[in-house]
């Protein structure tokens, strides 16, 4: 799997957008990029995932670049519960089950009031 | 959304027990079940992976004689940690997923899902 590199952490005031970045300029084209996040002493939540388009569900948007080097996940209107460490990982779309995901360290996000 | 339940979400035994973690997926059949673990203030490191009705895969440096992993089923995995001693204290969390749907077409790829995690204490 490509390697990302996101930065330690951010702080965002509440009710504004949050935006975290992603590199991850070894990308393949078949890996898909994908975000979760981790409130502290829980278990990781799945937020959203994509290819080479941008995509946008309930809880926030992935912007791709066209080159996929690189990848935004934005918080459109930041609360304290959206405090979290973010991860962004890039995986191979395989037709088997069986293919791993590797967390590295994250962006630890700080809502402020 | 897909749900994995974890239990339990917490336990404190003595050194030398051995103890049993589930992971179910509620909603949704989980070809793929992994077991991760994760030290205060650290990221999540994988341990190892499991396909239902086969051996797990561990990642390297993980004992498999330490850490029992079983997926009899498509919506349980267990993680057995044996003969626990204080250094095995951590928290130690689930998730599943399954295969892409046909009609999502070849190339895409399933989220997995998290349970809530269990938090280890050996005294």
């Amino acid at each position: 799997d490509a390697k990302t590199t996101q930065p330690t952490s951010m702080d965002c005031a509440e009710g504004r957008a949050a935006n975290l970045p992603c590199n991850h300029s070894t990308i393949s084209g078949n890996e898909y990029v994908y975000w979760y996040r981790q409130i502290h002493s829980q278990g990781p939540q799945y937020i959203i995932h994509g290819l080479k388009n941008n995509e946008t569900n309930e809880m926030a948007s992935l912007i791709i670049t066209e080159d996929r080097k690189s990848s935004t996940l934005i918080l459109p209107h930041a609360t304290l519960r959206d405090t979290a460490v973010y991860y962004c990982i890039v995986r191979v779309a395989l037709k088997t089950s069986y293919d791993k995901v590797i967390f590295g360290p994250g962006t630890s996000l700080s809502v402020i009031p | 959304g897909a749900v994995v339940s974890q239990h339990p979400s917490r336990v404190i035994c003595k050194s030398g027990t051995s103890v049993k973690i589930e992971c179910r997926s509620l909603d949704f059949q989980a070809t793929t079940m992994f077991w991760y673990r994760q030290f205060p203030k650290q990221s999540l490191m994988l341990m190892a992976t499991s396909n239902e009705g086969s051996k797990a895969t561990y990642e390297q440096g993980v004992e498999k004689d330490k850490f029992l992993i079983n997926h009899a089923s498509l919506t349980l995995s267990t993680l057995t940690v044996t003969s626990a001693h204080p250094e095995d204290s951590s928290f130690y969390i689930c998730s599943a997923r399954t295969l892409a749907s046909r009609r999502q077409g070849a190339g895409s790829n399933q989220p997995q899902h998290f349970g809530d995690g269990t938090r280890l204490s050996i005294l």
